[in-house]
């Protein structure tokens, strides 16, 4: 089946830049999702880009798209404390149909 | 701002037992679905409805699970009776159509000993 991977942990400093990286395998993906979730909370849609376009920036968020190496990345800017949480990098259409297909989330941690 | 919506937040039962989900999706979305987040990992898909038909149910465990959408609208999402290795969050979600931007809820954690 579809595969998505993920680095399981990032620890930045309070200020700096965030950059979380992905890599699928379904190269006929539609969609390509980042989700946030906090300790019992629900996945938060952060962002998503379709998979004609290279990058997509939303305020401090911005999202690449290399679909020749099928990597995605997360750049979050000024990372705050808040933004500590699990990020989930996901991908939807093309062989797996409209199901999203998750990687195991990258655990961002921010020290003040 | 539209939310979909879950109860309980929390439920915990013994192996054995029955136990069942509720999720109201954002209104007008018509597709609809249910994940299993075992913890550590991410979501998995064990179903998915267009309306009240399913389109995906290949990763549902029919033995004990169940789900039904009967009005396109609310969905229920059942397990009987559970194991051990059903412990997870449950979450719902939905997007207005097949291939839109999907939605989740909160989720429900499922806790069996």
């Amino acid at each position: 089946g579809e595969d998505v991977e993920q680095s399981l942990f990032l620890s930045v400093r309070e200020g700096d830049s965030s950059v979380i990286n992905c890599t699928y395998t379904d190269s006929s993906s539609t969609y390509l999702y980042w989700y946030k979730q906090e300790p019992g909370a629900g996945l938060q849609l952060l962002t998503y880009i379709f998979s004609n376009m290279d990058m997509k920036q939303d305020q401090r968020l911005t999202v690449l798209l290399n679909k020749k190496d099928k990597h995605l990345s997360l750049r979050i800017a000024d990372t705050q404390t808040g933004d500590s949480a699990i990020y989930f990098c996901a991908e939807s259409g093309g062989n797996a149909g409209n199901m999203l297909t998750f990687g195991g989330g990258t655990r961002l941690m921010v020290k003040p | 701002e539209a939310v979909v919506a879950q109860s309980p937040r929390y439920k915990i039962i013994e192996k054995r037992q029955s136990v069942a989900f509720w999720c109201n999706p954002i209104s007008g979305h018509a597709t609809l679905y249910w994940y299993q987040q075992i913890l550590g990992q991410g979501p998995k898909l064990l179903i998915q409805f267009q309306n009240n038909g399913v389109v995906d149910d290949s990763q549902l465990p029919k033995d004990r699970f169940s789900a039904e959408r009967l009005k396109g609208v609310d969905s229920t999402l059942k397990i009987q009776p559970a194991k051990l290795e059903d412990s997870a969050v449950y979450l719902c979600a939905s997007s207005l159509d097949r291939g839109q931007v999907t939605h989740f809820g909160n989720g429900t954690r499922l806790t069996v000993t």
